[in-house]
């Protein structure tokens, strides 16, 4: 059964980097499939914020891709993400997922609230 | 603002028949991208529901089913159950915007 967990400080200062890891079991990530990052502010709908494929190639939202990166650790079977420059805005629960060549997520960690606050 | 509209909120009775919608354009559903629908119960992480416009998961009850017209989506749900009292999402990709975009969810409330 592939399963996927979030980790990373829940609480983030203003203009701080906002780093997050992704751990997987039960799927080796070498053996294909897009990974990816999916946010939802409290009380709102879900917003797109990467994939990356197992080997390494991204691909990122527009709208965050000055301040995104993806990585991925495949002798770790997990991969990160780093969003700098953080503000307010910012703040929501951050799902990892896997994700198929056709764009849905089939498998998703149960979520991190991340916070901005100083 | 979402680029795919979805009802904020439809709502049934146990044992009947909703749907809700999905609209978006030429860019997206109306491209021939397929059409992805999520369930997110309170409190939990999304899961997927349908893939690819119609294609159901393995363990989601056949009462669910998406289908695709146009420029347009839907998700039915025969059939309702309290259980299934939840938000819904569509996911589909956008060329003009390059990105994978998400409805703005439909809450769904069983009488």
């Amino acid at each position: 059964q592939v399963q996927l967990h979030e980790s990373g400080p829940g609480l983030v200062k203003p203009s701080d980097t906002l780093s997050l890891t992704c751990a997987v079991s039960g799927y080796s990530i070498s053996s294909g499939y897009y990974w990816g990052w999916i946010r939802q502010p409290p009380g709102k709908g879900l917003e797109w914020i990467g994939n990356i494929y197992h080997s390494g190639k991204t691909y990122y939202n527009p709208s965050l891709k000055s301040r995104v990166t993806i990585s991925v650790d495949t002798s770790k079977n997990q991969f990160s993400l780093k969003l700098s420059d953080v503000t307010a805005a910012d703040a929501a629960v951050y799902y990892c997922a896997r994700v198929d060549s056709s764009g849905y997520s089939d498998y998703w960690g149960q979520g991190i609230l991340v916070t901005v606050s100083s | 603002q979402s680029v795919l509209t979805q009802p904020p909120s439809v709502s049934g009775a146990p044992g009947q028949r909703v749907t809700i919608s999905c609209t978006g354009s030429s860019s997206n559903i109306g491209a021939g991208y397929g059409v992805h629908w999520y369930q997110q119960l309170p409190g939990t992480a999304p899961k997927l529901l349908i893939y690819v416009t119609s294609n159901r998961p393995s363990g989601v009850p056949d009462r669910f089913s998406g289908s695709k017209s146009g420029t347009s989506a839907s998700l039915a749900i025969s059939r309702l159950q309290a259980e299934d009292e939840a938000d819904y999402y569509c996911q589909s990709y956008d060329s003009s915007l390059s990105e994978w975009v998400f409805g703005g969810g439909t809450k769904l409330t069983v009488l």
